[in-house]
Protein backbone atom coordinates (compact mmCIF):
# COMPACT_ATOMS: atom_id res chain seq x y z
CA UNK A 1 0.00 0.00 0.00
CA UNK A 2 0.70 3.48 -0.73
CA UNK A 3 1.79 5.11 2.60
CA UNK A 4 4.16 8.26 3.51
CA UNK A 5 5.73 8.45 6.97
CA UNK A 6 7.27 11.90 8.79
CA UNK A 7 8.52 9.97 11.98
CA UNK A 8 8.66 13.29 14.11
CA UNK A 9 5.67 15.29 15.25
CA UNK A 10 7.65 18.58 16.59
CA UNK A 11 10.99 19.30 15.51
CA UNK A 12 13.03 22.55 17.68
CA UNK A 13 16.34 23.82 16.45
CA UNK A 14 17.38 27.34 17.27
CA UNK A 15 18.48 29.83 14.54
CA UNK A 16 21.40 28.97 12.63
CA UNK A 17 21.20 25.19 13.32
CA UNK A 18 20.70 22.44 9.82
CA UNK A 19 17.55 21.40 10.03
CA UNK A 20 16.47 17.79 8.23
CA UNK A 21 12.63 16.57 8.09
CA UNK A 22 12.44 13.19 7.71
CA UNK A 23 10.04 11.22 5.03
CA UNK A 24 9.65 7.91 4.05
CA UNK A 25 7.66 6.51 1.71
CA UNK A 26 5.65 3.23 0.41
CA UNK A 27 5.12 3.14 -3.17
CA UNK A 28 5.41 0.94 -5.87
CA UNK A 29 7.06 1.90 -8.76
CA UNK A 30 8.79 5.51 -9.42
CA UNK A 31 7.43 7.85 -6.89
CA UNK A 32 6.83 11.45 -7.76
CA UNK A 33 7.30 13.36 -4.11
CA UNK A 34 6.79 16.25 -3.02
CA UNK A 35 7.15 18.79 0.20
CA UNK A 36 4.22 21.39 1.11
CA UNK A 37 4.28 23.85 3.95
CA UNK A 38 1.57 25.47 5.97
CA UNK A 39 2.86 29.06 7.65
CA UNK A 40 0.74 30.07 10.70
CA UNK A 41 -2.26 31.54 9.27
CA UNK A 42 -1.82 30.68 5.96
CA UNK A 43 -3.37 27.89 3.54
CA UNK A 44 -1.34 25.02 2.40
CA UNK A 45 1.06 25.53 -0.56
CA UNK A 46 3.83 23.18 -2.43
CA UNK A 47 7.52 24.19 -1.32
CA UNK A 48 8.94 21.90 -3.53
CA UNK A 49 9.00 18.77 -6.32
CA UNK A 50 11.88 15.74 -6.61
CA UNK A 51 11.75 16.01 -10.14
CA UNK A 52 12.24 19.68 -10.61
CA UNK A 53 15.47 19.42 -7.98
CA UNK A 54 15.40 22.92 -7.11
CA UNK A 55 16.02 24.89 -3.82
CA UNK A 56 13.04 27.55 -2.49
CA UNK A 57 13.70 28.93 0.34
CA UNK A 58 17.65 27.47 0.99
CA UNK A 59 15.60 24.40 1.19
CA UNK A 60 16.38 20.86 -0.48
CA UNK A 61 15.25 17.28 -0.67
CA UNK A 62 17.27 14.20 -2.47
CA UNK A 63 14.89 11.43 -3.18
CA UNK A 64 16.84 8.20 -2.07
CA UNK A 65 15.49 5.36 -4.15
CA UNK A 66 17.30 3.11 -1.46
CA UNK A 67 15.92 3.81 1.28
CA UNK A 68 12.36 5.48 -0.02
CA UNK A 69 13.41 8.51 1.77
CA UNK A 70 12.93 12.13 0.62
CA UNK A 71 14.37 14.05 3.25
CA UNK A 72 14.07 17.87 3.61
CA UNK A 73 16.77 19.66 4.35
CA UNK A 74 18.48 23.37 5.47
CA UNK A 75 21.49 24.02 6.66
CA UNK A 76 21.22 27.26 8.40
CA UNK A 77 17.37 27.38 9.54
CA UNK A 78 16.21 30.80 10.07
CA UNK A 79 13.21 31.71 12.42
CA UNK A 80 10.42 32.31 9.55
CA UNK A 81 10.68 28.15 8.20
CA UNK A 82 8.69 27.95 11.63
CA UNK A 83 5.72 26.30 9.79
CA UNK A 84 4.07 22.72 10.03
CA UNK A 85 5.61 20.83 6.56
CA UNK A 86 3.75 17.44 5.08
CA UNK A 87 5.25 15.39 2.79
CA UNK A 88 3.40 14.11 -0.36
CA UNK A 89 3.49 11.58 -3.02
CA UNK A 90 1.80 11.32 -6.07
CA UNK A 91 -0.15 7.76 -6.87
CA UNK A 92 -2.01 7.74 -9.88
CA UNK A 93 -2.74 12.25 -9.99
CA UNK A 94 -3.89 12.40 -6.31
CA UNK A 95 -1.59 13.19 -3.15
CA UNK A 96 -1.21 10.95 -0.15
CA UNK A 97 -0.06 13.08 2.67
CA UNK A 98 2.03 12.05 5.61
CA UNK A 99 1.17 13.59 9.33
CA UNK A 100 3.33 16.53 9.50
CA UNK A 101 6.16 17.52 10.88
CA UNK A 102 5.62 21.29 13.41
CA UNK A 103 9.51 22.73 12.74
CA UNK A 104 9.71 25.89 15.48
CA UNK A 105 12.76 27.44 14.68
CA UNK A 106 13.98 29.10 18.49
CA UNK A 107 16.11 32.25 17.92
CA UNK B 1 -3.03 36.61 -7.53
CA UNK B 2 -5.69 34.15 -7.63
CA UNK B 3 -7.11 31.57 -4.75
CA UNK B 4 -9.48 28.85 -3.70
CA UNK B 5 -12.10 30.16 -2.17
CA UNK B 6 -13.88 28.51 0.36
CA UNK B 7 -17.02 29.07 2.84
CA UNK B 8 -18.06 28.88 5.53
CA UNK B 9 -14.86 29.31 7.50
CA UNK B 10 -16.13 27.79 10.24
CA UNK B 11 -19.15 25.68 10.98
CA UNK B 12 -20.94 24.30 14.15
CA UNK B 13 -23.48 21.79 13.80
CA UNK B 14 -25.11 19.00 16.17
CA UNK B 15 -25.19 15.56 15.12
CA UNK B 16 -27.60 14.16 12.73
CA UNK B 17 -27.64 17.24 11.27
CA UNK B 18 -27.06 18.23 7.78
CA UNK B 19 -24.05 20.51 6.41
CA UNK B 20 -22.31 21.55 3.26
CA UNK B 21 -19.11 23.75 2.45
CA UNK B 22 -18.60 24.94 -1.09
CA UNK B 23 -15.35 25.67 -2.88
CA UNK B 24 -14.72 27.53 -5.69
CA UNK B 25 -11.53 26.81 -7.49
CA UNK B 26 -8.85 29.52 -9.45
CA UNK B 27 -10.26 30.13 -12.99
CA UNK B 28 -9.45 27.85 -15.43
CA UNK B 29 -8.53 24.60 -12.89
CA UNK B 30 -10.23 21.39 -14.64
CA UNK B 31 -9.44 19.19 -11.71
CA UNK B 32 -11.09 19.40 -8.14
CA UNK B 33 -10.19 17.73 -5.00
CA UNK B 34 -12.14 17.55 -1.54
CA UNK B 35 -9.76 16.57 1.59
CA UNK B 36 -10.46 15.73 5.11
CA UNK B 37 -7.78 16.68 7.57
CA UNK B 38 -7.79 15.36 11.31
CA UNK B 39 -6.50 17.10 13.93
CA UNK B 40 -3.34 15.61 13.99
CA UNK B 41 -2.97 14.15 10.85
CA UNK B 42 -2.23 15.37 7.33
CA UNK B 43 -5.02 15.77 4.38
CA UNK B 44 -6.78 12.93 3.20
CA UNK B 45 -8.52 12.83 -0.04
CA UNK B 46 -12.39 12.24 -0.40
CA UNK B 47 -13.03 13.06 -3.78
CA UNK B 48 -11.57 14.25 -6.97
CA UNK B 49 -13.26 16.16 -9.87
CA UNK B 50 -12.35 16.40 -13.22
CA UNK B 51 -14.56 19.11 -14.80
CA UNK B 52 -17.82 17.88 -13.83
CA UNK B 53 -16.98 14.45 -13.36
CA UNK B 54 -16.03 12.43 -10.83
CA UNK B 55 -12.58 10.77 -11.15
CA UNK B 56 -11.86 9.66 -7.41
CA UNK B 57 -14.28 8.89 -4.56
CA UNK B 58 -13.49 5.50 -3.02
CA UNK B 59 -12.10 7.12 0.38
CA UNK B 60 -15.66 9.25 0.61
CA UNK B 61 -18.56 8.06 3.02
CA UNK B 62 -20.95 7.56 0.54
CA UNK B 63 -24.14 6.82 2.92
CA UNK B 64 -23.32 10.24 4.70
CA UNK B 65 -21.14 12.40 2.20
CA UNK B 66 -22.13 13.86 -1.57
CA UNK B 67 -20.17 16.02 -3.78
CA UNK B 68 -21.45 17.44 -6.53
CA UNK B 69 -19.72 19.98 -9.24
CA UNK B 70 -22.68 20.39 -11.58
CA UNK B 71 -21.03 22.77 -14.01
CA UNK B 72 -17.27 21.97 -13.70
CA UNK B 73 -16.86 25.02 -12.09
CA UNK B 74 -18.01 25.57 -7.87
CA UNK B 75 -18.27 22.44 -5.54
CA UNK B 76 -20.36 21.34 -3.06
CA UNK B 77 -19.89 18.86 -0.30
CA UNK B 78 -22.41 17.32 1.82
CA UNK B 79 -22.68 15.39 5.03
CA UNK B 80 -26.26 14.32 6.19
CA UNK B 81 -26.52 13.54 9.19
CA UNK B 82 -23.35 14.55 10.53
CA UNK B 83 -21.29 12.54 13.04
CA UNK B 84 -19.07 13.45 16.02
CA UNK B 85 -16.54 11.47 14.17
CA UNK B 86 -16.92 14.03 10.86
CA UNK B 87 -14.98 17.14 12.92
CA UNK B 88 -11.95 18.04 11.45
CA UNK B 89 -10.71 20.45 8.93
CA UNK B 90 -12.65 20.28 4.91
CA UNK B 91 -9.97 21.45 2.31
CA UNK B 92 -10.39 22.22 -1.21
CA UNK B 93 -7.63 22.64 -3.48
CA UNK B 94 -7.79 22.85 -7.56
CA UNK B 95 -5.55 22.16 -10.10
CA UNK B 96 -4.66 22.65 -13.70
CA UNK B 97 -3.79 19.29 -14.05
CA UNK B 98 -1.13 17.27 -15.10
CA UNK B 99 -1.78 16.83 -18.92
CA UNK B 100 -2.14 20.60 -19.04
CA UNK B 101 0.75 21.90 -17.27
CA UNK B 102 2.75 19.38 -16.79
CA UNK B 103 2.64 19.65 -12.80
CA UNK B 104 0.92 18.10 -10.22
CA UNK B 105 1.15 21.53 -8.43
CA UNK B 106 -2.38 21.39 -6.44
CA UNK B 107 -3.63 25.03 -4.77
CA UNK B 108 -5.16 24.87 -1.24
CA UNK B 109 -7.82 27.16 0.08
CA UNK B 110 -8.06 27.92 3.37
CA UNK B 111 -10.17 25.05 4.30
CA UNK B 112 -14.19 24.98 6.79
CA UNK B 113 -13.50 23.79 10.17
CA UNK B 114 -16.41 21.92 11.07
CA UNK B 115 -17.40 20.55 15.14
CA UNK B 116 -20.17 18.61 15.13
CA UNK B 117 -21.74 18.30 18.82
Amino acid sequence: AQRVTQPEKLLSVFKGAPVELKCNYSYSGSPELFWYVQYSRQRLQLLLRHISRESIKGFTADLNKGETSFHLKKPFAQEEDSAMYYCALDSSYKLIFGSGTRLLVRP
Amino acid sequence: EAEVAQSPRYKITEKSQAVAFWCDPISGHATLYWYRQILGQGPELLVQFQDESVVDDSQLPKDRFSAERLKGVDSTLKIQPAELGDSAMYLCASSLGFWTSGTYEQYFGPGTRLTVT
